[in-house]
């Protein structure tokens, strides 16, 4: 199965700071077709996980710009500007490019 | 509106099997895939399962041999049914809307709330 390491685990923050969330896979999510089957999702305390990017880079209805998708192959960033108090949670990638889909670890962003 | 519940039974005996309901709303099983993922408690989600648009299903290999996935469009219910439950399945289960075929773009939109599962006796 496809390994995705996100880094760091934990992320301490100031509200209003720059967050930068790293995963890497062990193998290319680029598929045959062109498309990277890679997306994010914020898993806020106590709830289900919610859509934030697709397609490595492409922001979901609704998602705030402040949120930024980038990379290909085997390395995505997702880098959140200004972090406000309704980002805080559990950020994870999940690739579909391989079967089956798998998850990253996790990276969970907090208040310093 | 789009809506995905998830009902079943919060205890379950050891090796005994699981039963559980995707109940959807706002959308129709037959133009859209619903996923089963579960995430034991502290720990990231695991992809479980899907039924396709077209009665169609995958599985996750680590899975395949205790699990199955069927579905009702009359009721608009979506089941997973897994044998030999042990305690390492133990966590919340969760049904999730998600593309009509594989392809671009491709992602889960909607979620249910999930439900608990405890494995013990």
């Amino acid at each position: 199965d496809v390994v995705l390491t996100q880094t760091p685990v934990s992320l301490s923050v100031t509200l209003g700071d720059q967050a930068s969330i790293s995963c890497r896979s062990s193998q290319s999510l680029e598929y045959s077709d062109g498309y990277t089957y890679l997306e994010w999702y914020l898993q806020k305390p106590g709830q289900s996980p919610q859509l934030l990017i697709y397609g490595v880079s492409n922001r979901f209805s609704g998602v705030p710009d402040r949120f930024i998708g980038s990379g290909s192959g085997t390395d995505f960033t997702l880098k959140i500007s200004r972090v406000e108090p309704e980002d805080l949670g559990v950020y994870y990638c999940f690739q579909a490019t391989h079967d089956p889909p798998t998850f990253g670890g996790g990276t969970k962003l907090e208040l310093k | 509106q789009v809506q995905l519940k998830e009902s079943g039974p919060g205890l379950v005996q050891p090796s005994e099997t699981l039963s559980l309901t995707c109940t959807v709303s706002g959308f129709s099983l037959t133009s859209y895939s619903v996923s089963w993922v579960r995430q034991p408690s502290g720990k990231g989600p695991e992809w479980m399962g899907r039924m396709w648009y077209d009665g169609d299903t995958a599985y996750n290999s680590a899975l395949k041999s205790r699990l199955s996935i069927s579905r009702d469009t009359s009721k608009n219910q979506v089941f997973l049914k897994m044998n030999s439950l042990q305690t390492d399945d133990t966590g919340t289960y969760y049904c999730t809307r998600g593309p009509t075929y594989y392809g671009p773009p491709y992602y889960f939109d909607y979620w249910g709330q999930g439900v608990m599962v405890t494995v013990s006796s």
